[in-house]
């Protein structure tokens, strides 16, 4: 079973702190990828990455950045967290044809 | 730029059946369909490619239309099981990444 696991399921931060998401996978995926999911908004990839140290730009990357030095890592970071971050991110793993979500990590940023 | 999905929101009996349709601007390449339940990751369900051809995952098929940009997933028969949030994904000519829709909320009820 592939999975992909997701440092936190609730977090909570402060307007102006660095946060870190981080996600990992099993099953030696290439492609690693972040999205942030609003109520009517749908799924809205921010990031996304093919290999070690590769990194694309999604539809919505402004105030974010990742960071890939492992293959099975995939981290995201908010250098200054502001209170329309707040959302639900998704990370996932896997082929061009299918990807696997991890559980997701609710951000609330006060 | 995302892709349209119609209806928003839809409310079935348990047996009814019900289309979801997802509408695109640009050319397509392809469109992957996925599922998410109350509460969960999203899941995988299936893969359209250029070439209109039609698919099925038990009793929900798609269907792939290139002339006209669109997708259509068919859900024949439903059950209590198939309630949550259907997500179209939509690869367009000449791009690399998945932009999804903003999702069809379906409930299935007895």
């Amino acid at each position: 079973d592939v999975k992909v696991t997701q440092s936190s399921r609730y977090l909570v931060k402060r307007t102006g702190e660095k946060v870190f998401l981080e996600c990992v996978q099993d099953m030696d995926h290439e492609n690693m990828f972040w999205y942030r999911q609003d109520p009517g908004l749908g799924l809205r990839l921010i990031y996304f990455s093919y290999d070690v140290k590769m990194k694309e730009k999604g539809d919505i990357p402004e105030g974010y950045s990742v960071s890939r030095e492992k293959k099975e890592r995939f981290s995201l970071i908010l250098e200054s967290a502001s209170t329309n971050q707040t959302s639900m991110y998704l990370c996932a793993s896997g082929r061009f044809n299918e990807q696997f979500f991890g559980p997701g990590t609710r951000l609330t940023v006060l | 730029q995302q892709p349209v999905q119609s209806p928003q929101a839809v409310i079935l009996r348990e047996g009814e059946d019900a289309v979801i349709n997802c509408s695109s601007s640009k050319a397509l390449y392809s469109v992957h369909w996925y599922r998410q339940k109350h509460g969960e990751a999203p899941v995988f369900l299936m893969i359209l490619l250029k070439g209109g051809e039609q698919k099925g995952h038990d009793k929900i098929s798609a269907s792939f239309n290139e002339k006209k940009q669109q997708s259509s997933l068919y859900l024949t028969a439903s059950q209590l099981s198939y309630s949550g949030t259907y997500f179209c994904g939509t690869v367009t000519g000449g791009g690399n990444k998945l932009t999804f829709g903003t999702g069809t909320q379906l409930k299935v009820e007895l």
